[in-house]
């Protein structure tokens, strides 16, 4: 059964830092992963997706990185802002047991400080 | 429509009643989950169609839980006798692509509260 991890699971950092939020996953048969950011009270907002043939994407001062045989995923925030305070989640879709589905983390609460 | 859209936002029910929760979907979009949001937790997978096809309802808790999309388009997600477990966030998600590679938009969800 696949099993997605997010560490940590609370980040405080000053704004204008670099940043980097993990997400590890137990199987490699994926066919992507996907980065959303919740904000309190909402929706997800889809950041990034990778599929499993990519290595990174990138999309402004953000770039995730996909490791399928380690099982593991990052993402790189650059130049924080406390606009980006949210909760970050990071899903993979399973191959091929569950393909329809997304297999969600806990997600990293980000909170950016002025 | 522009985005996913998701009602009612806000839904209190008194134990064992039942509940109904619509989803109007991306235009256009083909596939359309349920999924389920404990507080503090990742959503969870509930169901999935492909056009009017319900093709995966291996998530659903129990048999009070029942999803239709009747024409393809609009769906619901519908509670009977409603538990106290069953208060959460129900997030629908919709897709353009039939296949496994689509990228998935999540509505705001609607939050069931179980008195």
């Amino acid at each position: 059964k696949q099993e997605v991890t997010q560490i940590p699971a609370a980040l405080s950092v000053p704004e204008g830092e670099n940043l980097v939020l993990n997400c590890s996953f137990t199987d490699s048969a994926i066919y992507n992963l996907q980065w959303f950011r919740q904000d309190p009270g909402k929706g997800l907002t889809s950041l990034l997706l990778i599929q499993s043939s990519q290595r990174e994407q990138t999309s402004g001062r953000l770039n995730a990185s996909l490791d399928k045989s380690s099982g593991r995923s990052t993402l790189y925030i650059a130049a924080s802002q406390p606009g980006d305070s949210a909760t970050y989640l990071c899903a993979v879709r399973p191959f091929p047991q569950g393909a329809q589905k997304l297999v969600f983390g806990q997600g990293t609460r980000l909170t950016i400080n002025p | 429509g522009a985005g996913v859209s998701q009602s009612p936002r806000y839904k209190v029910a008194k134990r064992g009643q039942d509940v109904a929760l619509r989803c109007d979907p991306i235009s256009g979009h083909v596939s359309l989950f349920w999924y389920q949001q404990a507080l503090g937790q990742g959503p969870e997978f509930l169901t999935y169609f492909q056009n009017e096809a319900q093709l995966d309802k291996s998530g659903l808790p129990s048999d009070r839980f029942f999803a239709e999309r009747p024409e393809g388009s609009v769906s619901t997600l519908k509670i009977q006798r409603t538990q106290q477990e069953d208060s959460a966030v129900y997030l629908c998600a919709s897709s353009s692509q039939r296949g496994n590679t689509g990228e998935l938009f999540f509505g705001e969800g609607s939050r069931l509260t179980v008195l």
